[in-house]
């Protein structure tokens, strides 16, 4: 079993432009979950699915775009990259929702993104 | 307020030492969770405690969750070097199922 899958491992980008953080999981899990992360900042929820076709934000959405055609991927979208954006980003998935059961999470090994 | 503040938020210590670290909440929470992240890696979920005064033990590491359920410590006994590492405490949001990370305490363990 892979688990979740992020690619690229690491990214430059300039001002302004775009790129797009693959997600792939081959556990059959309903939810996936973006986060990023800072020093000292722990992990911040950026967009979350509940399935396919069904996407909402987290607590820091602004600047990104999801989409979920397919259980297994979830990429996250960045359109007009700043420097306020650069982060560690981690894919996570889960089968089900934490209020209703002691759920775990799956993490990526994450993609460092600078953005100069 | 549902945020997870811990402390410390950095502690080098050398090989053979214990330590503790601390998650702390304001409100009750149903259940908490604790992560170690590697660097370069992603977090993996160490344990899951859910009763209150519940103590739970992996190895070198106890777990202990609050009377109150408002709190959580993590005591790792003979530290290693393997033990080096960012640990997290998570909870989930009463309002939207979703987990809640503290910022993290980084352990640094000397040989």
């Amino acid at each position: 079993n892979a688990g979740v899958t992020q690619t690229p491992k690491f990214r430059i980008l300039k001002i302004g432009q775009s790129m797009t953080l693959q997600c792939t999981q081959d556990m059959n899990h309903n939810y996936m979950y973006w986060y990023r992360q800072d020093p000292g900042m722990g992990l911040k929820l950026i967009y979350y699915s509940v399935g396919a076709g069904i996407t909402d934000k987290g607590e820091v959405p602004n600047g990104y775009n999801v989409s979920r055609s397919t259980t297994e991927d979830f990429p996250l979208r960045l359109e007009l990259a700043a420097p306020s954006q650069t982060s560690v980003y981690f894919c996570a998935s889960s089968y089900s929702t934490f209020s209703l059961t002691n759920e775990k999470l799956f993490f990526g090994s994450g993609t460092q993104l600078s953005v100069l | 307020t549902q945020l997870l503040e811990q402390s410390p938020q950095f502690l080098s210590i050398q090989e053979g030492e214990n330590l503790t670290v601390y998650c702390n909440s304001s409100s009750v929470f149903s259940s908490l969770q604790w992560y170690r992240q590697e660097p370069g890696e992603g977090p993996v979920l160490l344990v899951t405690v859910v009763t209150g005064g519940e103590v739970k033990k992996l190895k070198r590491l106890t777990f202990q969750f609050g009377d109150a359920r408002k709190d959580s410590s993590l005591h790792i006994t003979a530290a290693q070097t393997g033990d080096t590492g960012l640990y997290l405490c998570a909870r989930s949001s009463s309002n939207t199922g979703k987990l809640i990370f503290g910022q993290g305490t980084t352990l640094q363990v000397k040989p």
